[in-house]
């Protein structure tokens, strides 16, 4: 198995609050994602990270900040949490060409967040 | 962006039945891959399948991308085999290397 943590596994947190997600892997992968999964929508992304301190939007960022310092982790940020925010968060990791053979993604264990 | 459609949504299956779960997308993709999400929420990999076949114990799966499907077979199905399959596609873009899921056929095997 891949090894990618993420932590915390669950979080209850009010709005207006700052949330932090932390996404960390042992498999010294380029690159790492931030999907959220909701019903009826399957997963989507929401940041990815081609490299430390290289990051990009996907299709759901707004409301989203993320960093990477290390290559190893992977941080998301929900500024100022609101409800639509009530989700369960999944981190993925691949290694592309031309360092890896084939992009396969791997996802942790995911992190179930609700924003009351 | 890409829309992927898997079918059926929902399937209940008795132990020891075969199954084939489809998924459609709607152009060219670089990668396909088949996973299978747990009643614990676990997302495992079953498949990377840009095209071909590929056979993983009671698992097969076969990619056609020039007609734009995939198929899954699942034979002598167990109880273990419940939860959600999900097929993704990608396609480089914008988003870079982002996987484009489909809504899942939700799978449950009865003893």
């Amino acid at each position: 198995d891949a090894g990618i943590t993420q932590s915390p596994r669950h979080k209850v947190t009010e709005t207006g609050t700052p949330v932090t997600l932390r996404c960390h892997q042992t498999e010294n992968h380029r690159y790492m994602y931030w999907y959220r999964q909701d019903p009826g929508h399957g997963l989507r992304l929401i940041h990815y990270s081609y490299g430390v301190k290289d990051t990009d939007k996907g299709e759901v960022s707004d409301g989203y900040s993320v960093s990477r310092s290390k290559t190893e982790d992977f941080l998301l940020t929900l500024e100022s949490a609101t409800s639509s925010q009530t989700s369960v968060y999944f981190c993925a990791i691949s290694d592309p060409p031309p360092s890896g053979d084939y992009n396969e993604q791997f996802f942790g264990p995911g992190t179930r967040l609700t924003v009351l | 962006g890409i829309q992927v459609e898997q079918s059926p949504p929902d399937l209940i299956l008795q132990e020891g039945a075969n199954s084939t779960l489809r998924c459609n997308f709607s152009d060219s993709v670089n990668n396909l891959q088949w996973f299978h999400q747990n009643p614990w929420g676990q997302l495992i990999n079953l498949f990377y399948i840009p095209s071909g076949t590929k056979q993983n114990g009671r698992l097969s799966a076969t990619t056609v991308a020039t007609e734009r499907y995939s198929l899954l077979y699942i034979s002598s199905s167990q109880t273990t085999d419940s939860g959600v399959y999900f097929c993704a596609v990608e396609r480089y873009s914008n988003s870079g290397y982002a996987l484009n899921f489909g809504k899942g056929t939700s799978l449950l095997v009865t003893p």
